[in-house]
């Protein structure tokens, strides 16, 4: 019953470092997406995705690339790590993308130094 | 463009008191739906309930309740005989199913409610 994984639960970068954050869904859900949550600020969203092979972009996509190429997986890739990316981030799953319940992984706390 | 307030940034209650946590929501669609997500000091999101735009029947779930009032917008949830484990940040959320993004973008979140039951 793995629902959303996310993996790194725990990651710490250097500025200008690349990485990505893996999120898999087993639940066949044709939305995912990707929020980063920072002190005070609730949950913005970063990606999202509404089926294999199409992404778009949230709120606060600056810095951040994405991906869809099957329906279970949809990675986040920092390109050039900033400081500013230090947060922690949450990829979600839904069936579609209206109305329905949106389930979140267990999250990743990135810091970059 | 949607949007979520949720006005206490901090509630402390002693064990076994009631407690309200308010959301008030703006939105241009008429078809939305409302969620309440809990987030434990373990740091997951943990979902609550999800409420549509043309359901405003109240809902009760063991201690916990909402109230959905379109006429004031707001979603309020209620936690009765309050327990230390309900000790989280409780989040407020809204999503659209509008014309323009038909909910593809996703959830718009209150800045949260910091909830401290103490013993």
């Amino acid at each position: 019953n793995a629902g959303v994984t996310q993996t790194p639960k725990f990651q710490v970068l250097k500025t200008g470092q690349s990485m990505t954050l893996q999120c898999a869904q087993d639940m066949n859900h044709e939305y995912m997406s990707w929020y980063r949550q920072d002190p005070g600020m609730g949950l913005r969203l970063i990606h999202y995705s509404v089926g294999a092979g199409i992404t778009d972009q949230g709120e606060v996509p600056n810095g951040y690339n994405v991906s869809r190429s099957t329906t279970e997986d949809f990675p986040l890739r920092l390109l050039s790590a900033a400081p500013s990316q230090t947060s922690v981030y949450f990829c979600a799953s839904s069936y579609t993308f209206s109305g329905n319940t949106i389930y979140f992984g267990e999250g990743s706390w990135l810091t970059v130094v | 463009a949607q949007k979520v307030t949720q006005a206490q940034t901090e509630i402390s209650v002693v064990e076994k008191e009631d407690v309200t946590l308010d959301c008030v929501y703006e939105t241009r669609d008429t078809t939305y739906y409302l969620f309440w997500y809990k987030q434990p000091p373990s740091g997951e999101l943990v979902f609550l309930i999800r409420r549509n735009s043309f359901d405003e029947q109240n809902e009760i779930s063991g201690r916990y309740s909402w109230n959905f009032q379109k006429s004031t917008s707001s979603f309020n949830f209620t936690i009765t005989a309050s327990q230390v484990v309900d000790s989280a940040v409780y989040f407020c959320a809204l999503s659209e199913a509008g014309s323009t993004g038909g909910g593809a973008d996703g959830l718009t979140f209150g800045k949260g409610t910091h909830l401290i039951i103490q013993p």
